[in-house]
């Protein structure tokens, strides 16, 4: 069966340090991965999605980037977090082809930036 | 533009009782799929239901049901005998497929939340 990890659980940095967020999916192949952030109380929004290996799109332009080194590893990184970084980080895989629509969520990393 | 509207921010239900959450949505595409997700206060992203643009019959999963209109673009969640533990945020979604690139975007609506009362 298909399992999706993320680390940290629960992240406190303060503003300007660096940010890594791993996601890794174990038992599938080439899946669609996301990465999603929701800030307190609100909807998800798409950060970064990417259908293999080093091919990122950005969804929304920041201080954010993301990296896939590996076909079910994605990373989440800044250089220097914002205090509007801080929320709920997601990230989910979907099967890479046709057929199977679902998207399958990590348990969520929650970042405070002070 | 591609959006989904979550019109009802919070609701409350009594126990048994069945409550519908609203959600609208808006694309051009002509093939799309819709979901329902809940969200309990531990933050995981739990999947609930999908519905396929081209599907003729409403979804169906246990105790919900996707009532999906198409010509007025809605795809409400039904519960049927709400149980305490159901009290959660909902979240309406909709897939765009992309045919080009075989990428699957995911657009999520603001949710409601859902309390239901012993």
């Amino acid at each position: 069966s298909q399992t999706i990890h993320q680390w940290p659980a629960t992240l406190v940095q303060p503003v300007g340090s660096p940010l890594s967020l791993e996601c890794t999916v174990e038992g599938t192949s080439n899946p669609n991965l996301y990465w999603y952030r929701q800030a307190a109380g609100r909807g998800l929004q798409l950060l970064f999605y990417s259908v293999g290996i080093g091919q990122i799109s950005s969804e929304v332009p920041q201080n954010l980037s993301a990296s896939r080194p590996q076909d079910r590893q994605f990373i989440l990184s800044s250089k220097k977090l914002l205090l509007s970084d801080s929320g709920f980080y997601l990230c989910a895989w979907s099967h890479g082809t046709s057929g199977n629509y679902e998207q399958y969520f990590g348990p969520g990393t929650r970042l405070t930036v002070t | 533009a591609q959006k989904i509207t979550q019109t009802q921010p919070g609701m409350f239900v009594q126990e048994k009782e069945a409550v519908t959450l609203d959600c609208t949505y808006d694309t051009s595409d002509q093939s799309y799929g819709l979901f329902w997700y809940k969200q309990p206060s531990s933050g995981e992203m739990i999947f609930l239901i999908y519905q396929g643009s081209y599907d003729e019959q409403n979804a169906t999963e246990g105790r919900y049901s996707l009532n999906f209109q198409k010509a007025r673009k809605s795809a409400n969640l039904v519960i049927s005998a709400s149980q305490l533990g159901d009290s959660a945020m909902y979240f309406c979604a909709m897939l765009r497929n992309s045919l080009f690139t075989g990428t699957y975007k995911y657009i999520f609506g603001t949710g409601t939340r859902l309390k239901v009362l012993a």
